[in-house]
């Protein structure tokens, strides 16, 4: 079975700019997640998904963050304008359903802002 | 809010030293506790999980046992290998949708 991927795994941008991640979740999984992971912090959930609608995204900042998980499959997390502070792994996981389901996660992306 | 605290890392062992990693964490009502593990270039891995009180989650020869009474799900192994060398996330799971709330991590190094 093949496992949540994700792309790019490195991306190198300077603040102000916009960048775009890609994650294609395991197949069957309804329950689509992205966490935020600062260097020597745990993740933090940024954006939960149900099938194609949200279920939490109180941790979104959402004047530069957006994201989208169009027909239910993969999803799409954008940040425009970077700031300095998002340089972070960024982590897609997904589980069957949601509550009492394995959380599976991609490898991430690892994103540097100058 | 819910929260997690483990210990600081790196942690430094000799192979076949015994581990063990504090986890403690706030919450209310009743969560589930996760202990996950992330390889060096790797993406995070479930390790073990407990989901009510007095249970043991075990896996790999990782044994953690969800205990109320101290608020405490601490991980431990009888003896590290190399391979053991990794960051450990102790979780939390207390919401009705699933969301994960995760400790800062700690380093394991495992030297032969």
């Amino acid at each position: 079975e093949a496992g949540v991927a994700q792309s790019p795994r490195y991306k190198i941008i300077e603040k102000r700019q916009s960048v775009a991640f890609w994650c294609n979740p395991i197949s069957g999984h309804a329950t689509l997640y992205w966490y935020q992971q600062i260097l020597g912090q745990g993740p933090k959930l940024l954006i939960q998904f149900q099938n194609n609608g949200v279920v939490d995204d109180s941790q979104l900042p959402k004047d530069r963050f957006s994201a989208e998980r169009l027909k239910g499959v993969d999803s799409t997390l954008k940040i425009q304008p970077a700031k300095l502070e998002d340089s972070a792994v960024y982590l897609c996981a997904s589980s069957l359903e949601s509550a009492t389901d394995t959380q599976y996660f991609g490898p991430g992306t690892r994103l540097t802002v100058l | 809010g819910d929260s997690v605290t483990q210990m600081e890392g790196p942690v430094t062992l000799s192979e076949e030293a015994f581990l063990t990693i504090n986890c403690t964490y706030t919450a209310t009502g009743y969560p589930s506790l996760f202990w996950y593990v992330q390889y060096p270039g790797e993406g995070l891995q479930l390790l073990l999980k407990a989901t009510k009180a007095d249970d043991k989650g075990s896996n790999k020869g990782f044994e953690a046992t969800y205990r109320k009474e101290t608020t405490s799900f601490h991980l431990e192994k009888g003896s590290v290998q190399v391979s053991d060398s990794a960051v450990y996330f102790c979780a939390l799971r207390a919401d009705s949708w699933g969301k994960l709330q995760f400790g800062a991590g700690t380093q394991v190094v495992v030297t032969p």
